[in-house]
């Protein structure tokens, strides 16, 4: 079975600046993906970035970028420059790899508030 | 626009009636999910579909049922059954290259 725990309830953060959202998971399978969801306050989920369990490098997508430590089994989700509009939960999920059907299993979640 | 549609956005129902959910995506994706939100919670997968006509129990189906008669069409009803129906529905399709999952806006269904 896996299992994502992300243990930051929730934060706060200045505007411009980084802030870094812990993603911690347990799995048996060789091959996985993670995932980065934003869910603002309006409730639709918003994929940020993804990082598969072979991949060589850390994921990037503009001011998102994926801290992989794969011995560590964490994946946590670095946000620079954080704007306004960075204020929402933010969930960490993970997958059996490249795979139709992907099922996904989700983190509890981190409310990141970003303040002027 | 492709995206995934999800109606109604509120809906009201009274306690022992059944109600259907809607779901419809133009994202030509063959899995198609529906997860279940409590508040302050993470998202937790009700059923799920790799393909027409066929369809999987997640990890909380009890209560739930639902239909994959089209590839774009994915309805939810939550049955009687189901002990505490009041929480945030979120359908979602999936076929990208990393096969990431799209979500629609989402239903909130309340039972009075």
């Amino acid at each position: 079975a896996q299992k994502i725990t992300q243990t930051q309830p929730g934060m706060f953060v200045q505007e411009k600046e980084a802030v870094t959202l812990d993603c911690t998971y347990d799995t048996s399978d060789p091959s996985y993906g993670l995932f980065w969801y934003k869910q603002p306050s309006s409730g639709e989920m918003i994929f940020l970035i993804y990082q598969g369990s072979y991949d060589q490098q850390n994921a990037t997508e503009g001011r998102y970028s994926l801290n992989f430590q794969k011995a560590r089994k964490s994946a946590n989700l670095v946000i620079s420059a954080s704007q306004l509009g960075d204020s929402a939960m933010y969930f960490c999920a993970m997958g059996p790899g490249l795979a139709a059907g992907n099922k996904l299993t989700f983190g509890g979640g981190t409310r990141v508030l970003v303040k002027p | 626009d492709g995206g995934i549609t999800q109606s109604p956005k509120y809906l009201f129902r009274k306690e022992g009636q059944n109600v259907t959910l809607s779901c419809e995506q133009n994202l030509n994706h063959d899995a198609m999910y529906w997860y279940r939100q409590d508040p302050g919670q993470g998202l937790r997968l009700i059923y799920y579909s790799q393909i027409v006509n066929d369809f999987q129990k997640g990890d909380i189906a009890e209560g739930y049922s639902v239909s994959r008669e089209k590839k774009e069409s994915f309805p939810l009803t939550v049955t009687s059954a189901q002990k505490n129906p009041t929480a945030f529905y979120l359908c979602a399709s999936s076929g990208g290259l990393r096969n990431e999952q799209f979500f629609g806006p989402g239903t909130r269904l309340t039972v009075l």
